[in-house]
């Protein structure tokens, strides 16, 4: 059974930039079945997909965030990873990690809640 | 964007009862419809993908059907479990889109 884990900083100040990685285990980033992808939720609020990575290196992004967003792949050490500059309040959030089966969301990470303030 | 519209967004039903979950979008998103369920504190999971097909490991009592707009998900009978918050999800256009989700709480 396949499992994600994000983990980064709990805390980034306002300006700076938030960086998170999803290690993935009992399966592969490499794996051309499957793409690997960032989803958002703010406290008390509903689910924002970020965007989504295969193995080749292919993104996507959603619209609203793509001039912020960069999403990069590992293959050496099975793991992807989210980078999201000039953050501010409104970026606070649990970021999950998650595999992608046709375009919805197989397997979900537990999730790292991450609070911009300073 | 595809907006997707979930509908009640609260719903209060008794133990045993049946619930009926409703969530709309703005354009036809074919079957590519998936449904997840979300408990506090926890991450979501998927219940239901290409609008009426159960994810591994998923009870029979939850079921999903539409196309096109209108979908609809079904827990025929309510176990203690299954209260929580359920979103939908459309996977037919980018950028891949949540309704807000319905609440299923106990009444």
């Amino acid at each position: 059974q396949v499992q994600l884990q994000e983990s980064g900083p709990g805390l980034v100040k306002p300006s700076e930039t938030l960086s998170l990685t999803c290690t993935v285990s009992g399966g592969s980033v490499s794996s051309g079945s499957y793409y690997w992808s960032w989803i958002r939720q703010p406290p008390g609020k509903g689910l924002e997909w970020i965007g989504y990575i295969y193995y080749s290196g292919s993104t996507n992004y959603n619209p609203s965030l793509k001039s912020r967003v960069t999403i990069s792949v590992d293959t050496s050490k099975n793991q992807f990873s989210l980078k999201l500059s000039s953050v501010t309040a409104a970026d606070t959030a649990v970021y999950y990690c998650a595999r992608v089966r046709w375009g919805y969301f197989q397997h979900w990470g537990q999730g790292t809640l991450v609070t911009v303030s300073s | 964007e595809i907006v997707m519209t979930q509908s009640p967004a609260t719903l209060s039903v008794s133990p045993g009862e049946r619930a009926t979950l409703s969530c709309r979008a703005s354009q036809s998103v074919s079957s590519n419809l998936a449904w997840y369920q979300q408990k506090p504190g926890q991450a979501p999971r998927l219940l239901i993908y290409g609008a009426s097909t159960r994810a591994t490991g998923i009870p029979a009592r939850f079921s999903g059907s539409g196309s096109g707009t209108e979908f609809t998900l079904t827990i025929s009978s309510l176990q203690s479990e299954d209260f929580a918050v359920y979103y939908c999800q459309q996977y037919n256009n980018w950028p891949k889109t949540f309704g807000q989700g319905t609440k299923v709480e106990i009444k």
